[in-house]
């Protein structure tokens, strides 16, 4: 069974481009989450997707949106990078009435 | 708003056991989650709080206590393996949505 997969797992980029994150959930689970990580703290939540539409949305501007496709698998996009937009992006999935949330691996960006 | 309060770094040794504690003040509240996260690694889930009371997972125990807004994540018989940063992390309802701690990191030492 695999776990929650996300791609690439590395990423640099230049202020200005923009860049598209992927995610394929946990076999099973339908509801997906985006977070971001700055070194040195903890994840903050960006949106989360579920049945194709975002459900919540943390303090993220326009810059950041999303998408979820039939089968689940969802897509993190920013657009015009900033130098602090470089973190870890974490994929997390979770199954419906469930509260253990299964992370992916990350991609670490880099805008410079 | 919503702020946490947990030690940044908390050093212990091998075969001991570690209390780490998280402080909340928060509007609303479904549960309080903990979650280990080597570096460079994905977070892992660890144990979950809906109630107040203890919960035991191994090793691992969290204790809820929704009228102090006050947890902590209990680590017994230390391993090395152990050394890795844990966050508490807040549901406001049931919808998955979490908001982390700023996190401990622990190191175990020999």
């Amino acid at each position: 069974d695999a776990g929650v997969t996300q791609s690439p797992t590395h990423l640099i980029k230049t202020r200005g481009q923009q860049v598209t994150l992927r995610c394929s959930p946990k076999s099973g689970h339908d509801t997906v989450s985006w977070y971001q990580q700055a070194l040195g703290q903890g994840p903050q939540f960006i949106f989360q997707y579920y049945e194709e539409e975002e459900r919540q949305r943390g303090n993220f501007p326009d810059r950041f949106s999303g998408h979820q496709f039939p089968n689940y698998s969802s897509e993190l996009n920013v657009n015009a990078l900033l130098l602090g937009d470089s973190a870890l992006y974490l994929c997390a999935s979770v199954g419906q009435g469930e509260y253990e949330q299964y992370f992916g691996p990350g991609t670490r960006l880099t805008v410079t | 708003g919503q702020s946490f309060e947990q030690p940044s770094e908390v050093t212990a040794v091998e075969g001991a056991i570690v209390q780490i504690n998280c402080t909340y003040q928060t509007s609303g509240f479904y549960g309080l989650s903990w979650y280990q996260q080597h570096d460079g690694g994905a977070p892992t889930f660890l144990s979950y709080n809906g109630l107040d009371g203890l919960e035991e997972t191994g090793r691992f125990s969290s204790f809820l206590s929704r009228s102090d807004s006050y947890g902590y994540l209990l680590l017994q018989e230390l391993q090395m393996k152990d050394s890795a940063s844990y966050f508490c992390a807040w549901e406001s309802s049931n919808t998955g949505k979490l908001i982390f701690g700023q996190g401990t990191t622990l190191q175990v030492k020999p």
